[in-house]
């Protein structure tokens, strides 16, 4: 089926150093969602994005909505031990279906 | 207090059994869905419900049944056809499909031995 790519799929980064995690599909979205899962919790909604070329932030965390609105990216400036988790997106592909997810960028921050 | 509800978090079961899932929420939304979750293998759908006495099935239905029989429910049936089915399952809702946030429950972590 479609499918919504992500990489990379793990990142190690030293505590204080940025981090991104990109967002691919093949086909035009209505819009995409990130989520973060804790190790051993849960998915956490973000954010969501729906308008082309859109950029968002949240505290140290930027997002952005490709112009063709067929990437997105999530920016994370000088991480901290706090933002251990693995980092999803999921995009609509349009009509009537759910969210397509990513399978994730799991993030380790190094003290 | 609101949210959605799994239970329980973790579930044994011996090989050739049906299983079920709880899943509740008072949150009053209209979409509820079951992922599994395996490492690195990222969120699978198994089956999403837009509105009570309706549901679709995911990317990896096989070996799985749902019901939808009231808004706030949405158990899964792990069936013995499910050849892997040890694996943490998680359930979530949303107000409208797709297009609002989606609400995750604790999950549950099913081992079948």
């Amino acid at each position: 089926g479609q499918q919504v790519m992500q990489i990379p799929q793990y990142q190690h980064v030293q505590e204080g150093e940025d981090f991104t995690t990109y967002c691919n599909s093949s086909t035009t979205l209505s819009n995409i969602q990130w989520y973060k899962q804790r190790p051993g919790g849960h998915p956490v909604f973000l954010i969501q994005l729906v308008k082309s070329g859109e950029v968002k932030k949240q505290k140290r965390l930027t997002f952005q909505f490709g112009e063709a609105k067929k990437n997105s990216s999530l920016h994370i400036t000088a991480t901290q031990t706090t933002d251990v988790g693995t980092y999803f997106c999921a995009g609509l592909l349009g009509g009537n279906t759910p969210l397509v997810f990513g399978k994730g960028t799991r993030l380790s921050v190094i003290a | 207090d609101g949210g959605i509800t799994q239970s329980p978090k973790y579930l044994f079961r011996k090989e050739g059994q049906n299983v079920t899932l709880s899943c509740e929420q008072n949150l009053n939304h209209d979409a509820m869905y079951w992922y599994r979750q395996d490492p690195g293998q990222g969120l699978r759908l198994i089956y999403y419900s837009q509105i009570v006495n309706d549901f679709q099935k995911g990317d990896i239905a096989e070996g799985y049944s749902v019901s939808r029989e009231k808004k706030e429910s949405f158990p899964l049936t792990v069936t013995s056809a499910q050849k892997n089915p040890t694996a943490f399952y998680l359930c979530a809702s949303s107000k409208l499909l797709g297009r609002t946030e989606a609400f995750f429950g604790q999950g549950t972590r099913l081992t079948v031995v």
